[in-house]
């Protein structure tokens, strides 16, 4: 059973550009959540979801950050018009029911020039 | 609201050395509480957790924690320290036993180990 997948692995974007980070979780997994690790911090939680449903967005940005889960295909964090302050490593985790571990995949480093 | 204080950003500890690493947490319902592993430009991977059953928890690679509520504590313990547990470790806590929310993670704790 492979592991929670991410990619690209290292994305580098020009201030004012898109940014999509994918996320495909573990076989059987209907539980995604997301979450951007600064450089010299721990995790902050961004996002929870559900095939199709966003549960908690409370760690989401209110501006440029969307967050989606569709019934077919990979979870996709969308950050528009970046800045550098979206320099960050972002991780994925996905979980069987939601009360289960988390597992994480391997993360998005994310760097604005 | 939740909060992990990891104390030590960074600790140094000689080979078959005790490693000890702090966490406290803060939070107003009954916590599950986390440790998990990271090796340089890696995911996270899940050493142990507490979810209110024994209050010593064992994991892998030869680390236990314990849950010490009156302290509001959940260290990370391993009698003998390996070349190869030098990573960063987060304590993270939750609402529940994992998945149901997002978890409240640490500054993490740069393990470095002494030859």
């Amino acid at each position: 059973n492979a592991g929670v997948m991410q990619n690209p692995r290292h994305l580098v974007r020009r201030r004012g550009q898109e940014a999509r980070l994918r996320c495909s979780p573990m076989k059987g997994h209907s539980h995604v959540y997301w979450y951007r690790q600064l450089p010299e911090e721990g995790l902050k939680f961004m996002v929870y979801l559900q095939k199709e449903n966003i549960i908690d967005e409370s760690g989401m940005p209110k501006e440029r950050f969307s967050a989606e889960f569709p019934k077919e295909g990979p979870s996709i964090l969308r950050i528009q018009q970046v800045v550098r302050g979206d320099s960050a490593a972002y991780f994925c985790a996905s979980s069987p029911t939601g009360l289960d571990e988390q597992f994480f995949g391997p993360g998005t480093r994310l760097t604005v020039l | 609201a939740q909060s992990v204080t990891q104390l030590g950003s960074h600790v140094s500890v000689s080979e078959g050395a005790l490693v000890l690493l702090r966490c406290n947490y803060s939070s107003s319902v009954p916590p599950y509480l986390f440790w998990y592993v990271q090796y340089p430009n890696q995911g996270l991977q899940l050493l142990l957790k507490y979810t209110s059953a024994a209050t010593l928890v064992k994991g892998i690679n030869g680390f236990e924690a314990e849950f010490k509520k009156s302290e509001t504590s959940f260290h990370l313990t391993k009698p003998s320290a390996h070349m190869s547990d030098a990573a960063e470790y987060f304590c993270a806590v939750g609402e529940s036993g994992g998945g149901a929310d997002g978890l409240t993670f640490g500054k993490g704790t740069h393990l470095i180990i002494q030859p």
